[in-house]
This record gives structure tokens, sequence and C-alpha cells, in this order.
């Protein structure tokens, strides 16, 4: 099993329409966890963390965090264009500095 | 996040050359993280270093690849004898270690072209 794991899409939805991204890991230990955008060609911009469970609203985003089912969501309401990127899940591990990422998950929104 | 500087941004070397990517963090910080991300792949993680220290190095290549984070001046991520596999665009990010909640803040990229 990947310790991070997202489908890969891609993922297309209408202009306005709520965008719905999915990740799972493996490793219960894990505390913290994170969305990060990465457009193409250029480098990951971290969008939302959350850390403990339930909902995180941030303007149109929202994280949602299931730790006993080890799985983390990302919602985007009112979807537009300028979100058409790829969607990279991260979860730091306990015990460890470092970040562990999913392959991500590429959104189209279609005007 | 612009804070972290990477240098150069594009770097093409032929096989057999060796690469030298560089990493100013964000001022204050003194952690650094080095990511790897192949095409349409996500970023893994490579090596973590504090200064003068390396912390965890579990991504790393056994051979050919080596990380430095001096007491003065960036961090130093050194790729010897370069083969078409090392193309790829190399991330670095920093933190302050004090009070590290997880939050990573990359810089823009080195992106290797190993021709």
């Amino acid at each position: 099993q990947k310790e991070v794991e997202q489908n890969s899409g891609p993922l297309s939805v209408p202009e306005g329409a709520i965008a719905s991204l999915n990740c799972t890991y493996s490793d219960r230990g894990s505390q913290s966890f994170f969305w990060y955008r990465q457009y193409s060609g250029k480098s990951p911009e971290l969008i939302m963390s959350i850390y403990s469970n339930g909902d995180k609203e941030d303007g149109r985003f929202t994280a949602q965090l299931n730790k006993a089912s080890q799985y983390v969501s990302l919602l985007i309401r009112d979807s537009q264009p300028s979100d058409s990127a790829t969607y990279l899940c991260a979860v730091n591990k306990g015990g460890s500095e470092k970040l562990v990422f999913g392959k991500g998950t590429k959104l189209t929104v279609n005007p | 996040n612009a804070g972290v500087m990477q240098n150069p941004r594009h770097l093409v070397r032929r096989r057999g050359q060796e690469a030298r990517l560089r990493c100013s963090p964000v001022k204050g910080h003194s952690h650094v993280y080095w990511y790897r991300q192949l095409p349409e792949e996500g970023l893994k993680f490579m090596v973590y270093l504090q200064k003068e220290n390396i912390i965890d190095e579990s991504g790393m290549p056994k051979e050919r690849f080596s990380a430095e984070f001096p007491k003065e001046g960036p961090s130093i991520l050194r790729i010897q004898q370069v083969v078409r596999g090392d193309s790829a665009a190399y991330f670095c990010a920093s933190s302050p270690g004090t009070g590290y909640n997880g939050e990573l803040f990359f810089g823009e990229g080195s992106r290797l072209t190993v021709l």
C-alpha cells in the first residue's frame, strides 16, 4: 500500500461546480495534513493545512480530515478556471520532519 | 514561497557531468529539505538537513547524490556523473525548526535536463 494515495484523475468539472479531491494515507501515526496546488511548470503552493478531525474552511476551500478512516479531502466551491491545476496531498508522518506526497490529482475547470 | 531561493532555475548537463543545485532558505530558517519531482509524478523526499548536519537522507540515492548545508552559504545538492534518469525538477523548502508545524514552503525549483 502506498503511503499517500490520490485519484490521479484527471478530474473535470464545469465552472461554478464543486470539485472534490480525495486522499488516503497508510500511517496511523500521521499528525499533519496538507493540500498543495501546483500549476504546470511551477512550484507547489500550500493552500490548506489541517491537524484535527473535522472540517476546516478557508474561502472557497474546505479541508476535511477523518483520522479513523485515514482520509483527507479537499472541496473547492464555485470552481473557477484558475483553479485548474494539480492538487497534491501531503502528510507529515508522526515523529518525522518530512512530508510524504501523493502523486496528485489533475483538476480541470471548464468555462 | 519567494523566500526560498533556488538556482539555477534551469540546468542542462550531458551524461557524466556534475550538477550542483543551490538553495538559500528563508532568512532565519535553519532547516532545509530537498524533494525531487519526476515528470507527471508527485514530490519525493530526498534529504533533510540542518546547518552542518544531515538529519534524514533516507530518500537519497546511495550513489552519486550528496547534499550539504554549511554554516555559511546555501544548501547544495550535488549530483555526480548525471544520467538521463536524473532529469527532473528539484525543489527545496525550509523551516524554522523550532515550533515547526509541518508546513513547508517551496522555492521555484531547479529543472535539470540531462542530454
